[in-house]
């Protein structure tokens, strides 16, 4: 079955940092996703990207956040200037033209 | 903007007993689709739902969706230690992402 890798698995970093976070889709899925899922909580959509660029962003996704395919297959969402609220489970999702693919998650911890 | 609610937002029920939660969108949808999360799991598709009054079945699972398409509901028959986690219904509107509820998180005691 085709799935979604994302690395690390587990990233604790210090408050003001700058995190990357890595993502391989599936390789003909041609919409990407991130999403948080901050513990117990719903999964909150952050960022679609579709033909090499944004096509939809939420609230949450500020100035503060980035997302890149910088080798057409790699998907990396950056968060600059880290805070403690951003310490949550960040999937990555993609899809073709039905159900989204996610990924088993980035957990991240700020300190 | 698009909101998609859901409830209950936890149900606990006894092993055998049915169980059932609800999708209201704000806005009418494309499609919805239902996702599980296990316990430390990443949400895993179960269905999508496209036609206004839809109904589908995967064993003791039905899935429906309304005809105005703004709510769809999940209904668990005779549950099992094994259908413990989230449900996360998800609508997709006209631009095409994915809005998730806030989920159903199901306990059964056995």
């Amino acid at each position: 079955e085709p799935e979604v890798t994302q690395t690390p698995s587990h990233q604790v970093t210090q408050m003001g940092q700058e995190v990357i976070l890595r993502c391989v889709p599936i390789s003909n899925h041609l919409y990407f996703y991130w999403y948080r899922q901050i513990l117990g909580q719903k999964v909150e959509f952050l960022v679609s990207f579709y033909n090499n660029e944004i096509s939809e962003k939420s609230e949450i996704f500020d100035d503060q956040f980035s997302v890149e395919r910088p080798d057409g297959s790699n998907f990396t969402l950056k968060i600059r200037s880290t805070k403690l609220e951003d310490s949550a489970m960040y999937f990555c999702a993609t899809r073709s033209n039905t159900e989204a693919f996610f990924g088993q998650g980035t957990r991240l911890t700020v300190v | 903007g698009q909101q998609v609610m859901q409830i209950p937002q936890y149900q606990h029920v006894q092993e055998g007993e049915d169980f059932t939660t609800y999708c209201n969108s704000s806005t009418t949808l494309s499609n919805i689709q239902w996702y599980k999360q296990r316990p430390g799991g990443h949400p895993v598709f179960l269905i999508q739902l496209v036609k206004s009054g839809e109904v589908k079945k995967q064993k003791r699972l039905t899935f429906q969706f309304g005809e105005a398409k703004k709510n769809s509901s999940l209904h668990i028959t005779a549950t099992q230690t094994t259908d413990v986690g989230t449900y996360f219904c998800a609508g997709t509107g006209n631009t095409g992402k994915l809005i998730f509820g806030q989920g159903t998180t199901l306990q059964v005691k056995p």
